[in-house]
């Protein structure tokens, strides 16, 4: 699976986006971005996940580059619950194991 | 989603006794399960990949007497942590895949290991 990766930190505002990057340059033609998040002490959550389009649903968006060698998760009014910490990682199934990167510690501030 | 459980959410042992962690795959069958161990400020690490009704693969490094993982049933996988000691205390996670027509794996909630 493609190596991904990601800043360590950032912040954000309560009530504003919150844009997290993520390069993914080895990505292959059939693995999709997926990105989760764990909250402190919980198991991780899934998010959302994209092949080349750029795809939304309740919780986020994302913005996947035409040469697809980064993308962007975005939460469009982060809220204090949103402070975790966000994974971006390239899989083919949900067969495939994954292995975790740091991934980027979001804090929101109020 | 799909939901994965974990029994029990926290377990306080002492050392030199075996602990035996459960996933469950509530909803659909899992003919892969995932067995990662979490350290504080730590990202996951994967220790094994649990198919049901073969053994169990192995990352580097993790000990497969230590660690036995079963997966009898397509909605049950077992992680027993035996002869444990102070060095073992770690947040536990599973995860599932292989819900029919999706792509996501999705996590249980984690077990939190103490042994004294």
């Amino acid at each position: 699976d493609a190596k991904t990766t990601q800043p360590p930190s950032m912040d954000c505002a309560e009530g504003r986006a919150a844009n997290l990057p993520c390069n993914h340059s080895t990505i292959s033609g059939n693995e999709y971005v997926y990105w989760y998040r764990q909250i402190h002490s919980q198991g991780p959550q899934y998010i959302i996940h994209g092949l080349k389009n750029n795809e939304t649903n309740e919780m986020a968006s994302l913005i996947i580059t035409e040469d697809r060698k980064s993308s962007t998760l975005i939460l469009p009014h982060a809220t204090l619950r949103d402070t975790a910490v966000y994974y971006c990682i390239a899989l083919k199934t949900s067969y495939d194991k994954v292995i975790f990167g740091p991934g980027t510690s979001l804090s929101v501030i109020p | 989603g799909a939901v994965v459980s974990q029994h029990p959410s926290w377990v306080i042992c002492k050392s030199g006794t075996s602990v035996k962690i459960e996933c469950r795959s509530l909803d659909f069958q899992a003919t892969t399960m995932f067995w990662y161990r979490q350290f504080p400020k730590q990202s996951l690490m994967l220790m094994a990949t649990s198919n049901e009704g073969s053994k169990a693969t192995y990352e580097q490094g993790v000990e497969k007497d230590k660690f036995l993982i079963n997966h009898a049933s397509l909605t049950l996988s077992t992680l027993t942590v035996t002869s444990a000691h102070p060095e073992d205390s770690s947040f536990y996670i599973c995860s599932a895949g292989g819900l029919a027509g999706g792509h996501e794996q999705f996590f249980g909630p984690g077990t939190r290991l103490t042994v004294l």
